[in-house]
């Protein structure tokens, strides 16, 4: 499979700790996005890479949420100190280039509880 | 960015062609129209996209209005595996160039 992997499928938590997700691109894209899907509503962006250089983060993305992409290859999101209102689908896309003709091509997320 | 516009849902019997429009009538020259569907509990999955011209792969064939403003996705054999949400999105040609998806057409094939 080359598609976009994603690590764990699902999380259930407890409230006030910590949880980290890992995304493992299409080999050789360059550019990795994160976004968030909650229940009905369409993915909101979060975040994107460019390589390893973090380029852009949404203001939905709070000081709580880190992503990393130390090698350009994989990234990590992490969730401090999670509330409730975490729960949602953390997805992870991948696209060749930055360019706007370049498709992004997602996972299939990690569905992440807080209890 | 440009907004679109698509209806919230849309039924369509097995076999036959399943026609999804989506309104961009703010679409300016440098922006891309692209589709992706999201069948439940997987990611969004790419199917097209065109700048002006119509396009066709082996999943869908786009038809853009020559005023771009707005277009339509169809496939052509529409199956049971093809019921989804499919989302219009105009993609804006910045740094950036994420996707900001709205609310999306839920196709539903019936047989």
């Amino acid at each position: 499979d080359t598609g976009v992997s994603q690590d764990p499928r699902h999380k259930i938590t407890k409230r006030g700790q910590n949880v980290t997700f890992r995304c493992d691109p299409i080999s050789e894209h360059n550019r990795l996005y994160w976004y968030r899907q909650t229940l009905g509503q369409g993915p909101e962006f979060l975040t994107y890479f460019q390589n390893e250089a973090q380029l852009e983060k949404s203001r939905l993305l709070s000081d709580r949420f880190s992503a990393e992409r130390p090698k350009g290859s994989f990234s990590t999101l992490e969730i401090q100190r999670t509330e409730q209102g975490d729960s949602a689908m953390y997805l992870c896309a991948s696209s060749l280039t930055g360019g706007v003709n370049s498709p992004l091509h997602f996972g299939n997320g990690t569905r992440l509880t807080v209890t | 960015d440009a907004k679109t516009t698509q209806p919230p849902s849309m039924d369509c019997a097995e076999g036959r062609a399943a026609n999804l429009p989506c309104n961009h009538s703010t679409i300016s020259g440098n922006e891309y129209v692209y589709w992706y569907r999201q069948i439940h509990s997987q990611g969004p999955q790419y199917i097209i996209h065109g700048l002006k011209n119509n396009e066709t792969n082996e999943m869908a064939s786009l038809i853009i209005t020559e005023d771009r403003k707005s277009s339509t996705l169809i496939l052509p054999h529409a199956t049971l595996r093809d019921t989804a949400v499919y989302y219009c999105i105009v993609r804006v040609d910045n740094a950036g160039n994420m996707l900001t998806f709205g609310g999306g057409t839920r196709l539903m094939v019936k047989p």
